[in-house]
């Protein structure tokens, strides 16, 4: 069965950071690009960031440039992101998502269940 | 970035109605373009993939169309459990950007 389960969530006061983790099953981890994708409270989604299979290659949203990186260890089958300085409006449950590759098709496929993160004082 | 323009923001219909989706996309995305649907407290939930494959086990009355910049989403004889938000998104270029979302309700 494949899965993704997201944990690390929590409350976290301004500025300070926080990782977040999602542990995969039921599939081959280290062929496929991952990604992080967040929701705020009754917002729409908004896509976070990726990293390639190998992990020596990741892209993230302007929003949180210079501040989030995605890692990940494909031995473990994690996937991680590592949040710094962080700010009330990245309040969001956070997503990973599993991205399929094939015959030129390359939809977000699989979803963690999301786990909240609330940036407050 | 490519912005995604989605139609309408909230649409409201009947158990058995047809209803339609649309997606705009601010330069060509060929047919890089995915449709999603959540319910509350829930995961987005892939429905359509590369503008109009059905993802396996969803049910075929949801069909997707369009290629470049214009997308829809077609759902026909709704039935109570679709009744939810649906988002259209892009995986052409990074960033992977989303539409605002359609709020289907009775």
């Amino acid at each position: 069965q494949v899965k993704l389960v997201e944990s690390g969530g929590g409350v976290v006061q301004p500025g300070r950071s926080l990782r977040l983790s999602c542990s995969a099953s039921g599939f081959t981890f280290s062929a496929s690009p991952m990604h992080w994708v967040r929701q705020a409270p009754g917002k729409g989604l908004e896509w976070v960031a990726v990293i390639s299979p190998d992990g020596n290659n990741e892209h993230p949203a302007d929003s949180v440039k210079g501040r989030f990186t995605v890692s990940r260890d494909n031995s473990k089958n994690t996937l991680s992101l590592h949040m710094n300085d962080l700010r009330p409006e990245d309040t969001a449950v956070y997503y990973c998502a599993r991205q399929r590759v094939r015959n030129g098709q390359n939809p977000l496929d699989v979803w963690g269940q999301g786990t909240l993160v609330t940036v407050s004082s | 970035d490519i912005q995604m323009t989605q139609s309408p923001p909230s649409l409201s219909a009947s158990v058995g109605d047809r209803v339609t989706i649309t997606c705009r996309a601010s330069r060509s995305i060929s047919s890089f373009l995915n449709w999603f649907q959540q319910k509350p407290g829930t995961a987005p939930k892939l429905l359509i993939f590369s503008a109009s494959n059905l993802q396996s086990g969803v049910p075929s009355r949801f069909s997707g169309s369009g290629s470049g910049t214009d997308f829809t989403l077609t759902i026909s004889d709704l039935q109570p459990e679709d009744f939810a938000t649906y988002y259209c998104q892009q995986s052409f270029f990074t960033p992977y950007t989303f539409g605002q979302g359609t709020m289907l309700d009775i």
